[in-house]
């Protein structure tokens, strides 16, 4: 178990439709990462936040968006979602997000969209 | 860009034979370089790390050597067994740019 906890594991929704996947990072890990893992894409990054700002965002399309609260769990909201959304999305902490420290994964949402 | 190729799967082996999973990378700059492992049904876990050149990272028996020269980063280890059978993940990171970029993966299956 990292401690990393993803809700929900699974998700299942109509093409057109937003959903919202949760993540509460590692008790004391200030970065949160999100990835999308796809039959063929692969594993991506998608964004990453610290301490509730933005720090860096990868192939994240602008139908998804993310933020991290107060309390340090973050969101990442999917919206118009498409047939090729369906992948598996992982959240990832880390104690203070520089590059070289380990990044802790939760287990996992899998989103299917029909 | 910054890049990291590795080799095709699945690697099929029996049970306590030698493996090797070839990363190479292509980066600006000095990355940290790391293997994941992902059990099936789970989530991914770091198998080891190195953060500069002649660094070796082991951990549970497998180790890989963050080679400069060749910008290469292979896992390696001795004898394989039936619980190693995972997806194995190389990733790179650079300190000016947190976020982990990844190999395709390697599916690894071990026969009895």
């Amino acid at each position: 178990d990292s401690g990393v906890t993803q809700t929900p594991k699974h998700l299942i929704t109509a093409t057109g439709q937003r959903v919202t996947l949760r993540c509460s990072p590692r008790s004391g890990d200030l970065s949160v990462y999100w990835y999308q893992q796809s039959l063929d894409q692969g594993l991506q990054f998608l964004i990453q936040y610290y301490n509730g700002e933005e720090r860096a965002k990868g192939n994240i399309l602008e139908r998804f968006s993310a933020q991290q609260f107060p309390d340090l769990h973050s969101e990442l909201n999917l919206s118009s979602l498409e047939l090729g959304d369906s992948a598996l999305y992982f959240c990832a902490s880390s104690v203070d997000g520089v590059g070289d420290n380990e990044q802790f994964f939760g287990p996992g949402t899998r989103l299917t969209v029909l | 860009g910054n890049s990291v190729t590795q080799m095709e799967g699945p690697v099929t082996l029996s049970e306590e034979a030698f493996l090797t999973i070839n990363c190479t990378y292509t980066a600006t700059g000095y990355p940290s370089l790391f293997w994941y492992v992902q059990y099936p049904g789970e989530g991914l876990q770091l198998l080891l790390k190195a953060t500069k050149a002649d660094d070796k990272g082991s951990n549970k028996g497998f180790e890989a050597t963050y080679r400069k020269e060749t910008t290469s980063f292979h896992l390696e280890k001795g004898s394989v067994q039936v619980s190693d059978s995972a997806v194995y993940f190389c990733a790179l990171s650079m300190d000016s740019n947190y976020q982990l970029i990844w190999g395709a993966g390697t599916k690894l299956i071990i026969k009895p």
